[in-house]
């Protein structure tokens, strides 16, 4: 059962920019737990893309960045790339379900 | 380089039992633990559990807890999962993850394994 609600799909033409949202309450990013995205490309195992909210592993293009406020975390993608074509998830702690990690429920990006 | 290796894939009947392996390599296993992520075809990624390496502490999930069972073995480097009384919806691909601790990031991830659930 996915607590974090991401949108189903966006999209973007190569250079521009697009964002995805990931929201949830106040048990798991408003409790001040850190959220992690990962990007899924088609057939493969996810692969971590930001860390602690905006942190970007080394190796990963800083046209990748996240940001979070409030309840909301959000993954920011700019100058789209044809490679960028994947799922994203965003990923958090919530303490109500008496310790769980939860993801989001996932968000396509398709570069037109 | 840090690396998970997972076990090859799995075609059981219903009610039936599997047993999922994850060897580690490139770092000291016991220095962190390991989550186990599953995705049913076409849908999204649902968290399991993690195990300490360290000390075989886990922290199931709610909707799991009583079928899964996950275990490590440090001589080897490798984390097991079980998940007993298969139903067809645990139809899916089983991914391993290091994680230093239950609430921490998974970095990195293993290749998957399929798990096949049908009469």
């Amino acid at each position: 059962q996915s607590v974090l609600t991401q949108p189903p799909s966006v999209s973007g033409a190569p250079g521009q920019r697009v964002t995805i949202s990931c929201t949830g309450s106040s048990s798991n990013i408003g409790a001040g737990y850190d959220v992690h995205w990962y990007q899924q490309l088609p057939g493969t195992a996810p692969k971590l893309l930001i860390y602690g909210n905006s942190n970007r592993p080394s190796g990963v293009p800083d046209r990748f960045s996240g940001s979070k406020s409030g309840t909301s975390a959000s993954l920011a993608i700019t100058g789209l790339q044809a490679e960028d074509e994947a799922d994203y998830y965003c990923q958090s702690y919530d303490s109500s379900l008496s310790g769980s990690n939860v993801f989001g429920t996932g968000t396509k990006v398709t570069v037109l | 380089q840090v690396q998970l290796v997972q076990s090859g894939a799995e075609v059981k009947k219903p009610g039936a039992s599997v047993k999922v392996s994850c060897k580690a390599s490139g770092y000291t296993f016991t220095s962190y633990g390991i989550s186990w992520v599953r995705q049913a075809p076409g849908q999204g990624l649902e968290w399991m559990g993690w195990i300490s390496a360290y000390n075989g502490n886990t922290n199931y999930a709610q909707k799991l807890q009583g079928r899964v069972t996950m275990t490590t073995d440090t001589s080897t480097s490798t984390a097991y999962m079980e998940l007993r009384s298969l139903r067809s919806d645990d139809t899916a691909v089983y991914y391993c993850a290091r994680a230093r601790a239950a609430a921490e990031v998974f970095d990195p991830w293993g290749q998957g394994t399929l798990v096949t659930v049908s009469s």
